[in-house]
């Protein structure tokens, strides 16, 4: 099956700095890279996603990009604020067979005011 | 609202115990899928339905079961329940086999005493 790896485990950044977080993935034939946010408490909320044929992808603050030579994909964030402090979980998604997500083990962002 | 209706949202019961977790997928969805989060923990997955047939299965234990139903609900079974399964559980839902996103409920949280 599919193995993602994410780094770091916990990110604490200035608020208006930038954040940064890496993921790798095992199945060079994964397709699908989502991102999600986690709040506390709460369900995971999709916040973006790339498909392979894509190598970069941005919405306002947030964007990802996407290596598949070496397989690995990052979200960053710009200019953070606090409401960004949550849980994000990287995830992938293979092309054949189950369409199950295989998700990172997540990272904990702290935005300082 | 997300449109995935997970219920209970809290369940507390003793050590050897049986329960039910309920999801109702978002309107036209065929896909159920169902992932365990122990605490500070990361999203496993555990098993996929698509229009009521099993289509993948993760690290789910033996005493754990499921269905989804013709109406497209599903329901996750946790028998001979044990310390180490209190979590939140997490049911999401996509259009189908191949559909890229999915959609998280709420989560029901088990704790068992």
């Amino acid at each position: 099956g599919e193995n993602v790896e994410q780094h770091p485990s916990t990110l604490s950044v200035q608020e208006g700095d930038s954040a940064v977080i890496k993921c790798t993935y095992s199945d060079s034939a994964s397709n699908y890279f989502p991102w999600y946010k986690q709040e506390l408490g709460k369900r995971p909320q999709l916040i973006i996603d790339i498909r392979s044929n894509v190598g970069e992808k941005k919405d306002q603050r947030i964007a990802v990009t996407l290596n598949k030579t070496a397989k690995h994909f990052s979200l960053h964030i710009t200019e953070t604020q606090p409401e960004d402090s949550a849980v994000y979980f990287c995830a992938a998604r293979r092309a054949l067979g189950a369409n199950n997500l295989f998700f990172g083990t997540g990272t904990r962002l702290t935005v300082i005011p | 609202d997300s449109g995935v209706t997970q219920t209970p949202k809290h369940l507390i019961t003793a050590t050897g115990q049986r329960v039910t977790l309920r999801c109702s997928p978002r309107s036209g969805d065929l896909s159920v899928y169902w992932y365990q989060q122990s605490l500070d923990q990361g999203l496993q997955f555990l098993i996929q339905y698509y229009n009521g047939e099993e289509r993948a299965k993760g690290n789910i234990l033996e005493r754990f079961s499921a269905q989804q139903f013709p109406d497209l609900h599903s329901e996750l079974n946790l028998s001979s329940l044990e310390l180490g399964d209190s979590a939140l559980y997490f049911c999401a839902s996509s259009v189908g086999e191949q559909n890229y996103g999915y959609t998280f409920g709420s989560g029901t949280r088990l704790t068992v005493v």
